[in-house]
């Protein structure tokens, strides 16, 4: 089982739409999550981090079930700008012997059309 | 106030030479990773520096690349006798410290011929 798993999609959609995407982790004792974004050939960019309480970010809403271990992240109201890769991140904490380094899953890709 | 610097921003090189990549955190972060992504993959963890050590290279290959955060300058990502398979975005992070978020620079983009 990968380590973090997302749906590499695309995800199509157009403008003003609202579009969910989903993560699974699979390690129990992870301790910190994150939403980051990567438009095409630059660096990630961290949309936002994951509380167990979920939160919210303007038009973007992140959840997180750690008895399921699933983050999910909603935009609304979609715009041009949103077109890019979503990329869920996981922190193992001290399992294991991380020091605290990012596990990333390959990425959602959305593309938003006018 | 800058973020994460890397250079070279671009990099050729001929199977057999070495590659050195460069990463400026950011002011007043002491804690540099290095994440390869190969084409359509996902970012992969290789190593977590502090100044003058290595607190985690279990994400490194076990030949011909090494890491070094001295006490001055930029972190060194170092790849001996490069091979085509080396071809990649190797991304530099940044964070003030461990566990705490971590800002990316723009990446070195490696091509080996």
């Amino acid at each position: 089982r990968k380590e973090v798993e997302q749906d590499p999609g695309p995800f199509n959609v157009p403008e003003g739409a609202t579009v969910a995407f989903n993560c699974t982790y699979s390690n129990s004792a992870s301790q910190s999550f994150f939403w980051y974004r990567q438009d095409c050939r630059k660096e990630p960019k961290l949309l936002m981090s994951v509380y167990s309480s979920g939160n919210e970010d303007g038009r973007f809403t992140a959840q997180l079930n750690r008895a399921s271990q699933y983050i999910s992240l909603l935009i609304r109201d979609s715009k041009l700008s949103d077109s890019a890769t979503y990329l869920c991140v996981v922190n193992f904490g001290n399992y294991g012997g991380s020091q605290g380094n990012l596990i990333f899953g390959k990425g959602t890709k959305l593309s938003v059309k006018p | 106030n800058a973020g994460v610097m890397q250079n070279p921003r671009h990099l050729v090189r001929r199977r057999g030479q070495e590659a050195r990549l460069r990463c400026s955190p950011m002011k007043g972060h002491s804690h540099v990773y290095w994440y390869r992504q190969l084409p359509e993959e996902g970012l992969k963890f290789m190593v977590y520096l502090q100044k003058e050590n290595i607190i985690d290279e279990s994400g490194m290959p076990k030949e011909r690349f090494s890491a070094e955060f001295p006490k001055e300058g930029p972190s060194i990502l170092r790849i001996q006798q490069v091979v085509r398979g080396d071809s990649a975005a190797y991304f530099c992070a940044s964070s003030p410290g461990s566990r705490e978020t971590q800002y990316f620079g723009p990446g070195t983009r490696l091509l080996v011929l």
